[in-house]
C-alpha cells in the first residue's frame, strides 16, 4: 500500500520570498513517480512538477523544483520568487504502474503575503 | 493544450436520486479515472477503468457506483441513489499507461445532494 503524508495544512511566504512545502512518502513498489499538483480556489488539480523515482536529479519546472531523497521517502516542493498566484492548495502524490493511480497527501494550503 | 472536460460543474440533486457525471478524457490517453474530494478533505481514488473495464476501485466504490464509457469518447460516473455524504466535488483524470506524465484532471463536477 502507499502513503503520502503531508504533515504541515499551512503555510505563508511573502512575495518574492521562497518556501518550502513537506511531503514524505511510503511504497513497496521500486518504480514509482511523485507529484506536486495545485489547486486554486477554483478547485482545478493542476499538475505543476513530476520525479521519477529511478532519476536521482531533481526535477525542475522554472520556479518550482523538489528535492527528493529517495532513501529517506521524502519529496519536498521549493516555490521560488513566490507570486500571488501560487496561493493555493498544494497536494503531493505518488503513483505507481502497478495499480495506476494516485494516492494523494492531505494537501497544505499555501498562502502569499503581498 | 488537450485538456479533460466534465459536464456539469455544478450538479444539485436531491437525496435518492440517480445522478451521471461526463467526463471527455484526452483523446489518446488509455487510463481512465474518478476521484473525489469532500469540502476541505484530501482527494480519494474511486476507480480506474482501462479497456473498457474497471481495472481498480477503492472501497468506497460500492454497488452505489458504476462507470463506462458507451460512446468510445465519453467517460461517465453514474451514482444511484445520492446520499447526502456524496455531496462532493468529482474529478476525472486521464493518463497514458506507462507514461510518467500523470494523470490530467477536469476541472471537476460539484456534487450536492440537498
Amino acid at each position: 500500500a502507499q502513503t503520502v503524508t503531508q504533515s504541515q495544512p499551512e503555510m505563508s511566504v511573502q512575495e518574492a520570498e521562497t518556501v518550502t512545502l513537506s511531503c514524505t512518502y511510503d511504497t513497496s513498489e521500486s518504480d514509482y513517480y511523485l507529484f506536486w499538483y495545485k489547486q486554486p480556489p477554483s478547485r482545478q488539480m493542476i499538475l505543476v512538477i513530476r520525479q521519477e523515482a529511478y532519476k536521482q536529479q531533481n526535477a525542475t519546472e522554472n520556479r518550482f523544483s523538489v528535492n527528493f531523497q529517495k532513501a529517506a521517502k521524502s519529496f519536498s516542493l521549493k516555490i521560488s520568487d513566490s507570486q500571488l498566484g501560487d496561493a493555493a492548495m498544494y497536494f503531493c502524490a505518488s503513483y505507481t504502474g502497478a495499480n495506476s493511480k494516485l494516492t494523494f497527501g492531505k494537501g497544505i494550503t499555501l498562502s502569499v503575503r503581498p | 493544450e488537450p485538456e479533460v472536460t466534465q459536464t456539469p460543474s455544478h450538479q444539485v440533486t436531491q437525496m435518492g436520486q440517480e445522478v451521471i457525471l461526463r467526463c471527455v478524457p484526452i483523446s489518446n490517453h488509455l487510463y481512465f479515472y474518478w476521484y473525489r474530494q469532500i469540502l476541505g478533505q484530501k482527494v480519494e481514488f474511486l476507480v480506474s477503468f482501462y479497456n473498457n473495464e474497471i481495472s481498480e476501485k477503492s472501497e468506497i466504490f460500492d454497488d452505489q457506483f458504476s462507470v463506462e464509457r458507451p460512446e468510445g469518447s465519453n467517460f461517465t460516473l453514474k451514482i444511484r441513489s445520492t446520499k447526502l455524504e456524496d455531496s462532493a466535488m468529482y474529478f476525472c483524470a486521464s493518463s497514458r499507461r506507462g507514461d510518467p506524465e500523470g494523470a490530467f484532471f477536469g476541472q471537476g463536477t460539484r456534487l450536492t445532494v440537498v
